[in-house]
C-alpha cells in the first residue's frame, strides 16, 4: 500500500523557516517525480514544486523560486521541502503527492497534508 | 487569479446530469496538454477522479466522465448522488507559465 507521511509543519514568524518531510512507503521511490501541492484555507490547490527520480531537475511555481528547495533522498525514500523568507501568503496545507506513473503531471497519491501556519 | 475557469457552482437533483467546465486557452489546454480533474472535501486530500482527459482510475465510478474540446474541457456527473456534494478542481499544465496549474474551482450542490 502506498503511503506519504508528512511531518515538520507548525507556526512560524514571517521571515523565518521550516523543513518538511515526506517519508514514503509502499512503492520503489526512485521510479517516481514527486510533488509538493499546498492548499490554503478556503482556496483551491495549488502546485508548489516537483522533482525528477534521480534529483536532477526541479520545477517551482513562481511564487516561491529563489524561497523554497525541493530535494529528495532516494536511500531514505524519502521528500523534503525547505522554505525560507516565509510569507503569510504561504500559509496552507502542504501535501506531499505522487502520480499514477513515473513522470504524471497529475497527483493521485497524496499524503495526510502538513499544515504551515505563517503568522506573527 | 487561475489560468483555468470554472463555473463558481453548479446543482442538480439526485439522478440528475450536471457538467462543469474548463476553459484554458491556447498556452494550457489549447496546447494539448492534458485536463485531470480532482474532487475536494473539507479536511482532505484532493482525490483523483479522471487523468488525461478521459481516463478514471480504479475505483471512481463510472458517473464521472472527462471530455475535451479546443480550449476547454469537461467533467460530467451522471446519476447525481448526494455523496458527490464537494468541489471540483480541474488541471493542466500551462506552457507560459512553466506551471501546473488549477482551475478556479466549483461546488456541487445536490439539492
Amino acid at each position: 500500500e502506498v503511503q506519504l507521511v508528512e511531518s515538520g509543519g507548525g507556526l512560524v514568524q514571517p521571515g523565518g523557516s521550516l523543513r518538511l518531510s515526506c517519508a514514503a512507503s509502499g512503492f520503489t521511490f526512485n521510479n517516481y517525480r514527486m510533488s509538493w501541492v499546498r492548499q490554503a484555507p478556503g482556496k483551491g490547490p495549488e502546485w508548489v514544486a516537483s522533482i525528477k527520480q534521480d534529483g536532477s531537475e526541479k520545477y517551482y511555481v513562481d511564487s516561491v523560486k529563489g524561497r523554497f528547495t525541493i530535494s529528495r533522498d532516494n536511500a531514505k525514500n524519502s521528500l523534503y521541502l525547505q522554505m525560507n523568507s516565509l510569507r503569510a501568503e504561504d500559509t496552507a496545507v502542504y501535501y506531499c503527492a505522487r502520480g499514477l506513473y513515473g513522470s504524471s503531471g497529475y497527483w493521485y497519491f497524496w499524503g495526510q497534508g502538513a499544515l504551515v501556519t505563517v503568522s506573527s | 487569479q487561475s489560468v483555468l475557469t470554472q463555473p463558481p457552482s453548479v446543482s442538480g437533483a439526485p439522478g440528475q446530469r450536471v457538467t462543469i467546465s474548463c476553459t484554458g486557452s491556447s498556452s494550457n489546454i489549447g496546447a494539448g496538454y492534458d485536463v485531470h480533474w480532482y474532487q475536494h472535501l473539507p479536511g482532505t486530500a484532493p482525490k483523483l477522479l479522471i487523468h488525461g482527459d478521459t481516463n478514471r482510475p480504479s475505483g471512481v465510478p463510472d458517473r464521472f466522465s472527462g471530455s475535451k474540446s479546443g480550449t476547454s474541457a469537461s467533467l460530467t456527473i451522471t446519476g447525481l448522488q448526494a455523496e458527490d456534494e464537494a468541489d471540483f478542481y480541474c488541471q493542466s499544465y500551462d506552457t507560459s507559465l512553466s506551471a501546473y496549474v488549477f482551475g478556479t474551482g466549483t461546488k456541487v450542490t445536490v439539492l
